[in-house]
């Protein structure tokens, strides 16, 4: 079965770090784009990151670059997001999407809130 | 700033036929921005549906399709169903690896 499990999620203060996990299975993980997409409470879907397969190529939205680092472990078959400098509006459901164009497949989210 | 545009929300009635867009505020959607469909329940993570214009996710019934009509991207369900109840969201690639995700339409089954 695929599955895509997220993990390290958890209450943060501004401007302190995190560092987001991704656990994939079910599949050959080191074949797959990935991406991290976020979802604010009580709103729409906004798409954070991504990466390519082999990692030799990463974007990020304009609202977190300079601030979150995508990578990936193929070996672990892991996909991870480190958050620094974390704000009020980063608070989201943080999902884990294997490659849209090949029927993205979605974790179930970990949740990140940053409150004071 | 792309801003991609769907409906906020759409009702239809049991074994109806509805049809949700998914267009940019400047421009037409075609193929190349891989337009792709999610569906979304409360509390639940969402769910491809359509990928690259009109694949069907496995599983995913047929009574869902994809296409681009005119200058967007559409999601047809035909035959709508009471658990169809939920919030869809469409996403385009923009190019330079950029994603961008329409603000989602809240389709009601009454």
């Amino acid at each position: 079965e695929v599955q895509l499990v997220e993990s390290g999620g958890g209450l943060v203060k501004p401007g302190e770090s995190l560092r987001l996990s991704c656990a994939a299975s079910g599949f050959t993980f080191s074949t797959y784009a990935m991406n991290w997409v976020r979802q604010a409470p009580g709103k729409g879907l906004e798409w954070v990151s991504s990466i390519s397969s082999s990692s030799s190529n990463i974007y990020y939205a304009d609202s977190v670059r300079g601030r979150f680092t995508i990578s990936r472990d193929n070996a672990k078959n892991s996909l991870y997001l480190q958050m620094n400098t974390l704000r009020a509006d980063d608070t989201a459901m943080y999902y884990c999407v294997r490659e849209m164009v090949r029927g993205g497949i979605w974790g179930q989210g970990t949740m990140v809130t940053v409150s004071s | 700033q792309t801003v991609v545009t769907q409906e906020p929300s759409f009702s239809v009635s049991p074994g109806g036929t509805v049809t949700l867009t998914c267009g940019l505020s400047s421009g037409s959607v075609s193929t190349n921005y891989y337009p792709s469909w999610y569906q979304q329940t409360p509390g639940q993570a969402p769910r491809t549906l359509i990928y690259t214009t009109n694949t069907r996710s496995s599983g995913v019934p047929d009574r869902f399709s994809g296409s681009i009509l005119g200058n967007k991207a559409a999601l047809t369900i035909t035959g709508a169903q009471a658990d169809d109840e939920s919030d869809y969201y469409c996403v385009l690639y923009i190019g330079s690896g950029i994603w961008v995700f329409g603000g989602g339409t809240k389709l009601t089954v009454l």
